[in-house]
């Protein structure tokens, strides 16, 4: 099967502007969960979505956002970018079908550099 | 709230010792699952292990051993006979029952193995 794949792998922005990430989850996944890793803060969830519907969602302004399309795929988007935003943001899978928690399979990440 | 907390930042080790990365975690869940994760230079999150709360069993799996004590809140790590290969960083994550796929990650270890 093929992995988690996540669209582009670099990005160079500046402040102000709008960004769109994207990211496939392995076939027949349903669940898709973004997570932003910075040095100074770490891991961090950002928010899953699952059949198309945000199911839970971390601390973050909500200049941060997404969807799920219906094949599973999924984008995320940060708008009015800030220096902070500068990380590199993991796109995770899983083939959750319940209320439990799944094992979670990443994809290699797109690393934002903000200007 | 969930915490995981690695205490050692970093870690060097000549090949071939033995190294255990610690892991000690909080929460309030009764049942909860707790993961191991591999990040290598490329930056990609590799999956090692997962385990419930429910199963306090030692796991082994080559040279990787994983020691869980729910007295202690620990889920401890440990690499025989390491190898150059073994140099990453390592994160330990913890999720709640109820909690979906929302991963609390610790800080991560970076683990340095000398030739």
């Amino acid at each position: 099967k093929a992995g988690v794949t996540q669209t582009p792998r670099y990005l160079i922005k500046t402040r102000g502007q709008q960004v769109t990430l994207s990211c496939s989850p392995i076939s027949g996944h349903r669940s898709v969960s973004w997570y932003q890793q910075t040095p100074g803060q770490g891991l961090q969830f950002l928010f899953e979505y699952f059949s198309e519907t945000q199911r839970n969602k971390g601390n973050f302004p909500g200049r941060f956002s997404g969807r799920q399309f219906s094949n599973s795929r999924s984008e995320m988007n940060v708008s009015t970018l800030e220096l902070g935003d500068s990380a590199l943001y993991l796109c995770a899978s899983s083939g959750l079908a319940g209320g439990s928690t799944d094992t979670q399979y990443f994809g290699p990440g797109t690393r934002l550099t903000v200007l | 709230a969930q915490k995981v907390t690695q205490a050692q930042t970093e870690i060097s080790v000549v090949e071939k010792e033995d190294v255990t990365l610690d892991c000690v975690y909080e929460t309030r869940d009764t049942t909860y699952y707790l993961f191991w994760y591999k990040q290598p230079p490329s930056g990609e999150l590799v999956f090692l292990i997962r385990r419930n709360s429910f199963d306090e069993q030692n796991e082994i799996s080559g040279r990787y051993s994983w020691n869980f004590q729910k007295s202690t809140s620990s889920f401890n790590f440990t690499i025989t006979a390491s190898q150059v290969v073994d140099s990453a960083v390592y994160f330990c994550a913890l999720s709640g029952y109820n909690a979906g796929n929302m991963l609390t990650f610790g800080g991560g270890t970076r683990l340095m193995v000398k030739p």
